[in-house]
């Protein structure tokens, strides 16, 4: 696609339940990021997958949060047992994957767990 | 690890003036990149400016220019003829490349006076 797209855009969901933010990277890019960002804070990185690499996992917060890339191409972000800290926004980057690449975001997933 | 700071939480300026948003980072790496993203309420997070740090010339766009002082580690933003649009928060972000994605600050709220 033309962009980096994120869905849902926003979600609602009550504490325990588990959600799913997906993400579709722009055509023919390898890498791909998912970033956190809590209210008034910067981006905190959550999880990086280069190509068919296995993925580095080292911002995941918790054994809650999974990611997963299938075909190299659209990602799937997990938060299992939603707690109201997970409120955030969750977003998404991709860049073609080499050293010092532009690396394009989507708009974003607006998660409110109440 | 890499670490990013923006030392102003807000800056407000006059429209049509200039305003210099501040940031500087601590890195041991010699080769790394740098960026400006903009993010407007639309959450979207959109490249302003980038700067490669063998490159000796400050990076231009437009109404946008840094002033990258690699000896003291800074990264400042300067906008010119501040425009309504301008209204953002403003991230510094670092990049060595490779896995560990970008590094943030936490960000200048940019405020535009009519």
């Amino acid at each position: 696609g033309a962009g980096v797209s994120q869905s849902p855009s926003n979600k609602v969901t009550e504490k325990g339940k588990d959600v799913e933010l997906r993400c579709d990277p722009i055509s023919g890019h390898t890498a791909l990021y998912w970033y956190r960002q809590s209210l008034g804070q910067g981006l905190e990185f959550l999880i990086y997958f280069q190509g068919n690499s296995a993925p580095d996992k080292s911002g995941l917060p918790s054994d809650r949060f999974s990611a997963e890339r299938t075909g190299g191409s659209v990602s799937t972000l997990t938060i299992q047992r939603t707690q109201q800290e997970d409120s955030a926004v969750y977003l998404c980057a991709s860049t073609l994957g080499l050293e010092g690449n532009t690396i394009y975001f989507g708009e974003g997933s607006w998660l409110t767990v109440v | 690890a890499q670490t990013v700071t923006q030392s102003q939480p807000e800056m407000s300026v006059q429209e049509a003036e200039t305003v210099t948003l501040s940031c500087t980072y601590d890195t041991s790496e010699s080769d790394y990149y740098l960026f400006w993203y903009k993010q407007p309420p639309s959450r979207q997070m959109i490249l302003v400016i980038r700067q490669e740090a063998y490159k000796q010339q400050n990076a231009t766009e437009n109404r946008f220019s840094v002033n990258f002082q690699k000896a003291a580690k800074s990264f400042s933003l300067k906008i010119s003829d501040s425009q309504l649009g301008d209204a953002a928060m403003y991230f510094c972000a670092y990049s060595g490349g490779g896995a560990d994605g970008l590094t943030f600050g936490k960000g200048t709220h940019l405020i535009i006076q009519p």
